[in-house]
């Protein structure tokens, strides 16, 4: 079975600095992964994916994240945090190849805050 | 541009209820989704719909959960009799095959 850590429940960092938020996933192959981000009241909108192909990935909002299969990890990065980035960040992962297209795993999610 | 919509935003119900949760998926999509999240804890899968019957469930969906797409456009989750552990976010979301889900912005039950 598939799962998703995220060590870093909450994480709190200076607006402009660069943010780095950790994923680790377990799966026999190579899954799908994604990252959402849940704003507070809202749904989650999904950030950014990693199918196959490059390893770094580019995502909406300046987000990007690296796919490392020897580490099983997909963190996520930003250069610069906005104010407005505080939100909590969810990390998922699709199995392929079965018969419910991407029935998504999450993990526990990292409550980010900015200060200013 | 297209979005996955879900109504009520909030719905308070007594224990032993029932409740049906709505949602619109976006209208090309194929596969259509329930998820929960408890306050505090991960989202959780449900169940997955696909070609008019359920094709993923997980062992949370019990006798007490259905799900239906009674028309061409609408995509419901029924709890039969609500319990207070049935209090929690309900997600709906919607994909094209193996691509990524889209999610509604969420009903809020919350089971007295």
């Amino acid at each position: 079975a598939q799962s998703v850590t995220q060590p870093d429940i909450h994480i709190t960092v200076s607006e402009g600095a660069s943010l780095e938020l950790r994923c680790n996933y377990s799966y026999g192959a190579t899954p799908y992964l994604f990252w959402y981000v849940q704003s507070p009241g809202q749904g989650l909108q999904l950030l950014l994916k990693y199918f196959s192909g490059d390893t770094l990935v580019q995502g909406i909002k300046g987000f990007e994240a690296e796919f490392k299969r020897s580490q099983s990890s997909f963190n996520l990065r930003k250069p610069s945090v906005h104010w407005s980035d505080a939100a909590e960040y969810f990390c998922a992962v699709g199995a392929r190849g079965n018969n419910a297209g991407n029935m998504l795993t999450f993990g526990g999610g990292t409550r980010l805050m900015v200060k200013p | 541009e297209p979005e996955v919509t879900q109504t009520p935003s909030h719905q308070v119900t007594q224990m032993g209820q029932e409740v049906i949760l709505r949602c619109v998926p976006i209208s090309n999509h194929l596969y259509f989704y329930w998820y929960r999240q408890i306050l505090g804890q991960k989202v959780e899968f449900l169940v997955s719909f696909y070609n008019n019957e359920i094709s993923e469930k997980s062992e949370i969906f019990d006798d007490q959960f259905s799900v239906e797409r009674p028309d061409g456009s609408n995509f419901t989750l029924k709890i039969r009799s609500t319990k207070l552990e049935d209090s929690a976010m309900y997600f709906c979301a919607s994909s094209v095959l193996q691509l990524e889900a889209f999610f509604g912005q969420g009903t809020r039950l919350t089971v007295v």
